[in-house]
């Protein structure tokens, strides 16, 4: 079956640098990608989305990118803060309102 | 609003048992989810309703998994009889509108010995 982010890697990042979260997907039917973050103990937390008709979209300090021609979705962290450190999950959306998620990245951030 | 909320927070039980786990969606979100978490399989969509119908059950494991939402304010997921690799984190979530974002609940982490 179609699956999202079949990896769970690590990243570590010095505070105040930039952080790059790399996805790969393989249903190109999907309407919505979807970045969220989860803390240790917490439910996954919404963090920014974007349609499959865009390239880019920004938010506080982040901003997604999207590649359809290669199936490729990144989250960008600007200016990392320990507070960021946690599980990084992409998802995707079909039009039926199914969310599936990927393995996610572990990112840490060293002070 | 007080998020969407999952109980029992924990829940530890004998293998055999039934387990029932409840989630009360944020008040007039229109979709459930229900989610399982574990280091093997991470996030994995078990069963998902829109408007209190069940539209995708395919990620339900097996029979002796179940969910019912009999209205738009509640909802449970029912593992009978319950199994050690049942042991997980469920989590329930809920968004109003389709592509709208998914708020989550606290998870309810099960323990089946």
């Amino acid at each position: 079956g179609e699956s999202v982010g079949l990896h769970l890697p690590t990243l570590s990042v010095q505070e105040g640098d930039n952080s790059i979260i790399n996805c790969a997907y393989s249903n190109s039917a999907s309407d919505y990608f979807i970045w969220y973050k989860q803390e240790s103990g917490k439910g996954p937390q919404f963090i920014i989305d974007i349609r499959s008709n865009m390239d880019k979209r920004q938010g506080q300090r982040v901003t997604v990118l999207l590649n359809k021609t290669v199936k490729h979705l990144s989250l960008q962290i600007a200016a990392t803060q320990p507070g960021d450190s946690a599980v990084y999950f992409c998802a995707e959306k079909r039009n039926n309102n199914d969310m599936r998620f990927g393995a996610g990245t572990r990112l840490t951030v060293k002070p | 609003d007080a998020g969407v909320i999952q109980s029992p927070r924990h829940e530890v039980t004998e293998m055999g048992q039934e387990v029932t786990l409840r989630c009360k969606p944020i008040s007039g979100h229109n979709s459930l989810f229900w989610y399982r978490q574990t280091m093997m399989r991470g996030l994995e969509l078990l069963i998902y309703f829109n408007n209190n119908v069940p539209i995708d059950d395919s990620g339900m494991p097996e029979d002796r998994f179940s969910a019912k939402m009999p209205n738009a304010s509640f909802s449970t997921l029912k593992i009978q009889p319950s199994e050690p690799r049942d042991s997980a984190v469920y989590f329930c979530a809920s968004s109003l509108g389709q592509g709208a974002e998914a708020f989550f609940g606290q998870g309810t982490r099960l323990t089946v010995v």
